[in-house]
């Protein structure tokens, strides 16, 4: 099975950066997948590490170390819509489909 | 709207009743998977489709639980016998048929079921 630890909430001002760490535990995985969600919305797809090292896309990058059982997403220039859930998932090799969720980080942007 | 759409958004239900929520997945996503996410929580994996085929269940999933792809196109999820502790936010979601198709899953608005 897979087990994943985050931060629970994490504030920062706008124009900040935050990183969001991920630690995990699985005996095997495809990869490290980031999730944000915004309060009553669905969780939307932001970014997928199979390999180790760093992934950008725009304002937001992850990062994986598979070595160190780790992994980060960094959001820069924060913005006020950046408020939101933001999660850590990984899939099995055991696994067709199941997507293993963290608990989530909140992360809040003040003014 | 191309997205994956659920149905009903919300359902308010006497434990004890039996409820069925339906999924309808971007059309050219051959992969179908059901969540439950609770407050505070991260989406917990209940079951995963691909075409009709119902690939993965979680061993979490009580026998209240079931869930059909009958044509590969649309997915209905049934509880039979809600319990208070069933309340919760279920989501759908779908893939497509790549290589690695299921890393990226898009996910529809879920529909949000509270039992009395």
């Amino acid at each position: 099975g897979q087990s994943l630890e985050q931060p629970s909430e994490v504030t920062a001002v706008e124009g900040a950066i935050v990183q969001i760490n991920c630690t995990y535990q699985t005996s095997g995985f495809y990869g490290l997948s980031w999730y944000q969600q915004h309060d009553g919305g669905a969780p939307t797809f932001l970014s997928y590490n199979a390999l180790d090292g760093l992934e950008e896309t725009g304002r937001f990058s992850s990062f994986l170390s598979r070595s160190d059982s780790y992994g980060y997403l960094l959001l820069q220039e924060l913005q006020m819509k950046d408020s939101a859930s933001y999660f850590c998932a990984v899939r099995g090799t055991d696994s067709w489909g199941k997507l293993q969720f963290g608990a989530g980080t909140q992360v809040v942007v003040t003014p | 709207d191309t997205g994956v759409s659920q149905d009903p958004r919300h359902k308010i239900t006497k434990r004890g009743q039996n409820v069925t929520f339906r999924c309808d997945p971007i059309s050219e996503h051959n992969r179908l998977y059901w969540y439950r996410q609770t407050l505070g929580q991260g989406p917990e994996f209940l079951t995963y489709f691909q075409n009709e085929a119902q690939l993965e269940k979680s061993r979490l999933l009580s026998d209240r639980f079931s869930a059909e792809r009958p044509k590969g196109s649309f997915s209905t999820l049934e509880i039979q016998r809600t319990e208070q502790g069933d309340s919760a936010m279920y989501l759908c979601a779908s893939s497509p048929p790549v290589s690695g198709g299921a890393n990226e899953q898009f996910f529809g608005p879920g529909t949000r079921l509270t039992v009395l």
